[in-house]
């Protein structure tokens, strides 16, 4: 099976730098995506890491080390709307068919 | 640029009720997924389907069939609900679970059951 940890929430202020950090145990694993979603919304797609390393979008950056089953997502310069909740996600091969499973997410409060 | 659409929006059924959940993308994607949303419980795939007729179970199938017949459209239903199907359900598609990273969601069907 597959199992993905992640803080359940993580606050910080504006103009700060949060780490938000996930953990996987997976069996056949294809690469670690990151999602956002605000209160009432849909999940929107933010970065992949297919393999180790830093991955850089703007203020957001996305590091991989498959060796330790482990990710983070780095945002920096905090605005009020990156108060969200987001979900590490992997794409899991158990039965042939790859699936995209997501951790329960982290709850971010960003503060003035 | 509709991407995804799910119908409906909200929708408030009784115990034993069955309905069907769409989906539809205009994208033509080969992958589409269903997912079902609760507090503090992340997303959890239901089902999910890489191509048109070919379909399989995700995290939690149970009380919930699929079918695919078309790339476009990928109906989620429920044969008889129960309050534990109350939840805020999501479809998703991308272009190739292997090739394509980017998951596009639906804005999502709110569904009580009483």
């Amino acid at each position: 099976g597959q199992s993905l940890e992640q803080p359940s929430e993580v606050t910080a202020v504006e103009g700060a730098i949060v780490q938000i950090n996930c953990t996987y145990q997976t069996s056949g694993f294809y690469g670690l995506s990151w999602y956002q979603q605000h209160d009432g919304g849909a999940p929107t797609f933010l970065s992949y890491n297919g393999l180790d390393g830093l991955e850089e979008t703007g203020r957001f950056s996305s590091f991989l080390s498959r060796s330790d089953s482990y990710g983070y997502l780095l945002l920096q310069e905090l605005q009020m709307k990156d108060s969200a909740s987001y979900f590490c996600a992997v794409r899991d091969d158990r039965t042939g068919f790859q699936k995209l499973v997501f951790g329960t997410g982290t709850r971010l409060l960003v503060s003035p | 640029n509709a991407g995804v659409t799910q119908t409906p929006k909200f929708q408030v059924l009784k115990t034993g009720q069955s309905m069907t959940l769409q989906c539809a993308q205009d994208m033509n994607h080969e992958y589409m997924s269903w997912y079902r949303q609760d507090p503090g419980m992340g997303l959890r795939l239901i089902h999910y389907s890489v191509g048109a007729g070919i379909t399989d179970q995700g995290e939690v199938p149970n009380g919930y069939n699929v079918s695919r017949s078309t790339t476009e459209d990928f109906p989620l239903r429920l044969l008889s609900a129960a309050p534990s199907q109350t939840s805020v359900y999501f479809c998703a598609s991308s272009y190739s679970i292997r090739e394509n990273t980017e998951a596009f969601f639906g804005q999502g069907t709110r569904l009580t059951v009483v």
